[in-house]
């Protein structure tokens, strides 16, 4: 089992451009979760799904969006990428239930110039 | 607002023992999270409290005061290995994480 994958692991982008990061999971969780980690932050929740077909906001939402498609999948779209967005992104999935243990994929570092 | 306060760096000597503290103020509480990331890596769960007191693990505890807003993570017979950033997180009354900024540990020889 691979778990919870994220492709790329890395990508320069220019200002402006725009890219989709995947995350895919083969643990059969409901819960999906974008996250961003900057220096001297915490994990900060980009958006979330709490299942096939849905889609939610979290904290930081602006600039991304989302679409869950299909169960095992999360995509994360940046339509036109600023220096701001410059980060390393995290994918997590959860089953729900009360201990709820988030399970990351290993990240993507992006740059954006 | 919501805050979780951690400690930036600490630094221990390796087979000491080392207490991290993290204390927080949430729009409601429903259960405290200890993760550890390694640098480069992902973070993954250690340890969970949702009740008052201490949770034992192996060589790691955690323990919880809601009164006091407050929780640390206890690591004993300290290892090479346990050298990484420990993030702790509480779960608010919408059942999101709020988490804190994380507290990186230096193992010494």
């Amino acid at each position: 089992n691979a778990g919870v994958t994220q492709t790329p692991k890395f990508r320069v982008l220019k200002t402006g451009q725009s890219m989709t990061l995947l995350c895919a999971q083969d643990m059969n969780h409901e819960y999906m979760y974008w996250y961003r980690q900057d220096p001297g932050m915490g994990l900060r929740l980009i958006h979330y799904s709490v299942g096939e077909g849905t889609t939610a906001k979290g904290e930081v939402p602006d600039g991304y969006n989302v679409s869950r498609l299909k169960k095992q999948n999360f995509l994360l779209g940046l339509e036109s990428a600023a220096p701001s967005q410059t980060s390393v992104y995290f994918c997590a999935t959860s089953s729900g239930g009360d201990v709820e243990t988030q399970y990351f994929g290993p990240g993507t570092r992006l740059l954006v110039l | 607002g919501q805050n979780i306060d951690q400690p930036t760096e600490m630094t221990a000597t390796e087979g000491a023992i080392v207490q991290i503290n993290c204390t927080y103020q949430t729009s409601g509480f429903n259960g405290l999270f200890w993760y550890q990331q390694h640098a480069g890596e992902a973070p993954t769960f250690l340890s969970y409290n949702v009740l008052d007191g201490l949770e034992e693990k192996g060589r790691f505890s955690s323990f919880l005061s809601r009164s006091k807003g407050y929780s640390y993570l206890l690591l004993k017979e300290l290892q090479m290995k346990d050298s990484a950033s420990y993030l702790c997180a509480v779960r608010d009354s919408n059942y999101q994480l709020i988490w804190g900024a994380g507290t990186k540990l230096i193992i010494k020889p």
